[in-house]
């Protein structure tokens, strides 16, 4: 079966400074990678996905993830964070063919004037 | 615009009186699946549907229904809702294949069962 692990409930930066945002998998193969992020009373929104190829992939608003294998890790980065980015950031897992994601429990982004 | 729509956005209601959350997809997407969230446990997954008439169980099935008898709608129903059913639910949607693969959320409803 997989899961996500994402390590941190709660993350502070300062509006400007760099972001890395953790997520662990865990799948007997290469799965499927997704991070989705969360503002206030709203609906998921997809920033990013991950199938095969470049380890380094590019999603909306200045986003970008690094799938690394060794590590079973997926994590989210952003160079400078702005103020509107701070929200509630979710890592999803599926097998290959899948279409039923598992969820990580969420990174909460806080970000200081 | 391609979204997914749910209706209502807030709803409170009694115990055991029956309820319907809508969800309708404008994409011609095949998958649509719920998902209730709570706090401290992230996003888990109601049912699930692959394409009409097609159902089946997710993660936390009791005491909901759903059905899927046209592919833009996905009801959830709670025939006895109960307290512990207070929520906040999403329905979601994919395409299949890799280019449209990737759920796309409504706003979400906000459940309160008193």
């Amino acid at each position: 079966a997989q899961s996500v692990t994402q390590p941190d409930i709660h993350i502070t930066v300062s509006e400007g400074a760099s972001l890395e945002l953790r997520c662990n998998y865990s799948y007997g193969a290469t799965p499927y990678l997704f991070w989705y992020v969360q503002s206030p009373g709203q609906g998921l929104q997809l920033l990013l996905k991950y199938f095969s190829g470049d380890t380094l992939v590019q999603g909306i608003k200045g986003f970008e993830a690094e799938f690394k294998r060794s590590q079973s890790s997926f994590n989210l980065r952003k160079p400078s964070v702005h103020w509107s980015d701070a929200a509630e950031y979710f890592c999803a897992v599926t097998g290959r063919g899948s279409y039923i994601p598992t969820f990580g429990r969420g990174t909460s982004l806080i970000v200081h004037p | 615009e391609a979204q997914v729509t749910q209706n209502p956005r807030y709803l409170i209601t009694v115990t055991g009186k029956k309820l319907t959350v809508t969800c309708s997809q404008n994409m011609n997407h095949e998958y649509m699946s719920w998902y209730r969230q709570d706090p401290g446990l992230g996003l888990r997954q109601i049912y699930y549907s692959m394409n009409v008439e097609v159902t089946d169980k997710g993660d936390v099935p009791e005491g909901y229904k759903v059905s899927r008898k046209e592919k833009r709608n996905f009801p959830l129903i709670l025939e006895s809702p109960s307290p512990n059913q207070t929520s906040l639910y999403f329905c979601a949607s994919t395409g299949r294949g890799l280019l449209n693969y990737g759920y796309t959320f409504g706003s979400g409803t906000r459940l309160t069962v008193v």
